[in-house]
């Protein structure tokens, strides 16, 4: 399974863009790379999840270099609510006959926004 | 409904208690998941179901025991926890390949 690497923590101020990267050198074919946010004593919701280039919703964007080994999530014009833990997933999630679906949450980056 | 519910929200037990965490989804989702999360840690998986059949135990001890009834509902029994299994315990359901897992709001567990 590929393992990830985040930055701890980061700092942001309000209407900023915040990007956080995150590192997947040995990440196989079939994976595919998911984001997470976590609030305290909530469970995680699912922001993007993209396989190469660039992928965009109404919350977040996605960019994967060609080589695949890191992918930066991106959030535009942060609020003091985006506060929370964000987490890179790498993976094959496929559930097709005997092969298995796997969550594994690396550390996550708490992302602090000040007003 | 994009929902996962899990009850009860709260729980507190003795060490030699049995009590039971049970989660629910109506999405037709064919995996279901159980983390267990401590406090600033990722959470870490214990249990996967896929088709109702156990798919993956992490090496979880026996006193943690996961039951599937059906394809909507995911239980996790416990017995005869220790102290320092008090934690947050998530339940999570996907659907199939590569898309999104709905989490629940999870049951915050003390053991005393």
């Amino acid at each position: 399974l590929a393992k990830t690497t985040q930055p701890i923590s980061m700092d942001s101020y309000e209407g900023q863009e915040v990007n956080i990267t995150c590192s997947h050198n040995n990440i196989a074919t079939n994976d595919y790379i998911t984001w997470y946010q976590q609030f305290p004593s909530q469970g995680p919701r699912f922001i993007i999840q993209g396989y190469k280039t660039k992928v965009t919703n109404e919350v977040a964007s996605l960019f994967i270099p060609a080589d695949r080994k890191s992918s930066t999530l991106s959030l535009p014009r942060v609020s003091l609510s985006d506060t929370a833990v964000y987490y890179c997933l790498v993976g094959d999630m496929s559930i097709r006959g005997s092969t298995l679906g796997r969550l594994y949450f690396g550390r996550g980056t708490q992302l602090t926004v000040w007003p | 409904d994009t929902e996962v519910t899990q009850t009860p929200k709260h729980l507190v037990m003795g060490m030699t208690n049995k009590k039971s965490l049970k989660c629910e989804q109506h999405m037709g989702h064919r995996a279901m998941y159980w983390y267990k999360q401590k406090a600033k840690k990722p959470p870490e998986l214990m249990f996967v179901y896929s088709y109702e059949k156990l798919s993956i135990n992490e090496s979880v001890p026996s006193r943690f025991s996961p039951e599937c009834p059906n394809s909507s509902l995911l239980n996790l029994h416990l017995h005869a926890l220790q102290p320092e299994d008090s934690a947050l315990y998530l339940c999570a359901s996907s659907q199939q390949s590569n898309t999104e897992a709905f989490f629940g709001q999870g049951t915050r567990l003390t053991v005393v």
